[in-house]
């Protein structure tokens, strides 16, 4: 089955740097890469999603790229804010799997002022 | 819309006493899931239903755990008898599409469990 690997688990930056978390997938056949962002003690939301017709997306602060080659598909913040601190989770599923979404194991954010 | 409405938000019970949490999903939303959250695991995936009909309860740890969807707006996960390592967060989110594809999961505020 799909195995999804998140790296780094914990990044520190400072308030207007970018941050970058990398996640790598085992199914070749996966072909949708949700990310979502959970706050301390609140549900997981989705934030941006990338499909694999496509190799990159953008909205405001927030990019994804994806490497189908490699397996692999990356999570771009730039201009962080303390506000972006949270959990953020990458996530991987193929088509007609009826939406069996698996998780990478999570990266702590913490972006200090 | 209300969201995903999950019930108790905490839990607190002994080990060996059945535990039963609640779920009610988006209105219109025809997949539901149940999901645990550990620190040693992350998120893992329980069980899923497609129009009430479990598809996929691979990630169902045991017996002691149950789920049933009786109809569209309501699930329960049940965990009978309950131990200490059951204690995490148990999230259920639904979507709108078969695939997750077309359709992100909406998550509900979970339920913390405590068993002591």
């Amino acid at each position: 089955g799909e195995n999804v690997e998140q790296h780094p688990s914990t990044l520190s930056v400072q308030e207007g740097d970018s941050a970058v978390i990398k996640c790598t997938y085992s199914d070749s056949a996966s072909n949708y890469f949700p990310w979502y962002k959970q706050e301390l003690g609140k549900r997981p939301q989705l934030i941006i999603d990338i499909r694999s017709n496509v190799g990159e997306k953008k909205d405001q602060r927030i990019a994804v790229t994806l490497n189908k080659t490699a397996k692999h598909f990356s999570l771009h913040i730039t201009e962080t804010q303390p506000e972006d601190s949270a959990v953020y989770f990458c996530a991987a599923s193929r088509r007609g799997n009826t939406g069996k979404l698996i998780f990478g194991q999570g990266t702590t954010l913490q972006v200090k002022p | 819309d209300a969201g995903v409405i999950q019930s108790p938000r905490h839990e607190v019970t002994e080990m060996g006493q059945e535990v039963t949490l609640r779920c009610k999903p988006i209105s219109g939303h025809n997949s539901l899931f149940w999901y645990r959250q550990t620190m040693m695991r992350g998120l893992e995936l329980l069980i899923y239903f497609n129009n009430n009909v479990p598809i996929d309860d691979s990630g169902m740890p045991e017996d002691r755990f149950s789920a049933k969807m009786p109809n569209a707006s309501f699930s329960t996960l049940k965990i009978q008898p309950s131990e200490p390592r059951d204690s995490a967060v148990y999230f259920c989110a639904s979507s709108l599409g078969w695939s997750s594809y077309n359709s992100p999961l909406h998550f509900g505020n979970g339920t913390r469990l405590t068993v002591t």
